[in-house]
């Protein structure tokens, strides 16, 4: 079944730690979306791509960087880790056309804790 | 950028009464408006959504309601039931980036 699957699901990490959240989707979609939650908190937008080679930050300002070299992945991360990048981390993916015939999908998130 | 807020913050009904989430938007350019639901530690889910074109829109138990001209669009829930217990998120979203901008979100609870 087409999906969208993030790796790991849950990661703790030391301070100053390079990491990387991967994200990949079987559904063939374009347009791909990183959301930065605490939880039961709103959702923050802080990357997406509009397909291969397009990345742009979204509207909150993040210190990690993306990548979209295969439609399928969009790995987000960070160079070096911080307790303030403490936060849940969801990915999403939305299907073709400007009309939203259909809402995202979202992956089940990664757990992000740096100590 | 777009200016995004939800009313209550938390409601707590008994079980079988009616539930209404408000969301209120600021970018007059929004065309879509989605409801998402999201369970404790579990992904958010699209519950219910409606475009710019449509007033009202139901699917069973829910329905979204939608004023354009005053920026605000509702979630309605009767017959509430446990298992709506949840946060829910309003996020209206325009243009063909399919951005969509989160409120901040709702919690529910349900009381049997």
């Amino acid at each position: 079944e087409a999906d969208i699957y993030q790796t790991p699901r849950y990661l703790v990490i030391g301070t100053g730690k390079k990491i990387t959240l991967e994200c990949s989707q079987t559904m063939g979609h374009d347009k791909m979306y990183w959301y930065q939650q605490d939880p039961g908190m709103e959702l923050h937008l802080i990357h997406y791509s509009y397909g291969v080679n397009s990345t742009e930050k979204g509207d909150l300002s993040s210190e990690s960087t993306v990548s979209r070299i295969r439609t399928e992945h969009f790995p987000l991360t960070l160079e070096s880790a911080r307790p303030s990048h403490t936060s849940q981390y969801l990915c999403a993916t939305k299907p073709p056309g400007s009309h939203f015939n259909y809402g995202y999908t979202f992956g089940s998130g990664t757990r992000l804790t740096v100590v | 950028g777009e200016n995004v807020e939800q009313h209550p913050s938390t409601l707590s009904v008994q079980e079988g009464d009616s539930a209404v989430i408000k969301c209120t938007y600021s970018d007059s350019a929004s065309n879509y408006f989605p409801w998402y639901k999201q369970e404790l530690g579990k992904r958010p889910q699209l519950i219910i959504d409606i475009r710019s074109n449509v007033g009202e829109k139901k699917d069973q138990r829910i329905a979204v309601t939608l004023n354009k001209t005053a920026k605000h669009f509702s979630l309605h829930i009767t017959e509430t039931q446990p298992e709506d217990s949840a946060v829910y998120f309003c996020a209206p979203g325009s243009g063909n980036t399919g951005k969509l901008i989160f409120g901040q979100g709702t919690t529910l609870q349900v009381k049997p």
